[in-house]
């Protein structure tokens, strides 16, 4: 079945640094990926997505760009801020009607000022 | 637009009791969904409902049950908790036909609910 598999946290790091998360997926056909974002005590938001293979999706200083020769989705930001402390969850969407979501099992994020 | 709503934002039972966790949308969107958050483990589905009239199991659906009362609403309900129900429950929906949004999914700001 389709899978999602993601760097394990917590991950820190000083402000200013370079970041990137790992993410890898399992799927049949052309799924969606995206990476949502949770900040403390709150529900998860889309901080950005890729449709189909080539796309890099890109928010707030964050980039990942949908690999299908290697199943990746990698997130990247060149100068983290404190304020991006959050846990960040990769996932794939099957393109298909009222289709589910599997997500990753989340990466803890602190930012050192 | 308030987007997705939840209530409670917390809830404590006993073994035992029952609730009813509800969720609403007003993005006029056809698919529904609840997820648990459990630490470690990401989200993992319970039911959805594709549209209204229809739902489906999740990856973890036993002890739940679910009524999609129309479009806009979709509760969760716990008939008997138990202590490994204790999580924090996120409702989301989307809506595939408003326009190829890659069925992107936007959740409510959850309910956390500890079962003693």
């Amino acid at each position: 079945g389709n899978s999602v598999t993601q760097m394990e946290g917590p991950v820190t790091l000083s402000e200013e640094a370079f970041l990137t998360i790992n993410c890898t997926y399992t799927a049949t056909g052309y799924p969606s990926l995206f990476w949502y974002v949770q900040y403390p005590g709150e529900g998860l938001q889309l901080l950005l997505k890729a449709t189909k293979a080539d796309d890099k999706g890109s928010n707030k200083g964050f980039e990942a760009t949908y690999r299908k020769e290697t199943t990746s989705f990698h997130l990247e930001k060149g100068s983290v801020q404190v304020s991006d402390s959050a846990v960040y969850f990769c996932a794939l969407s099957e393109n298909s009607s009222a289709s589910k979501i599997i997500f990753g099992s989340g990466t803890r994020l602190s930012i050192r000022p | 637009n308030a987007g997705v709503t939840q209530t409670p934002k917390f809830q404590v039972l006993k073994t035992g009791q029952s609730m009813t966790l509800q969720c609403a949308q007003d993005m006029n969107h056809n698919s529904m969904y609840w997820y648990r958050q459990d630490p470690g483990m990401g989200l993992r589905l319970i039911y959805y409902s594709a549209s209204e009239g229809t739902t489906d199991k999740g990856e973890v659906p036993n002890g739940y049950n679910v009524s999609r009362l129309n479009k806009r609403e979709f509760s969760l309900r716990l008939e008997s908790a138990a202590p490994s129900q204790t999580s924090v429950y996120f409702c989301a929906s989307s809506d595939p036909y408003q326009g190829f949004t890659g069925n992107e999914q936007f959740f409510g700001p959850g309910t956390r609910l500890t079962v003693l």
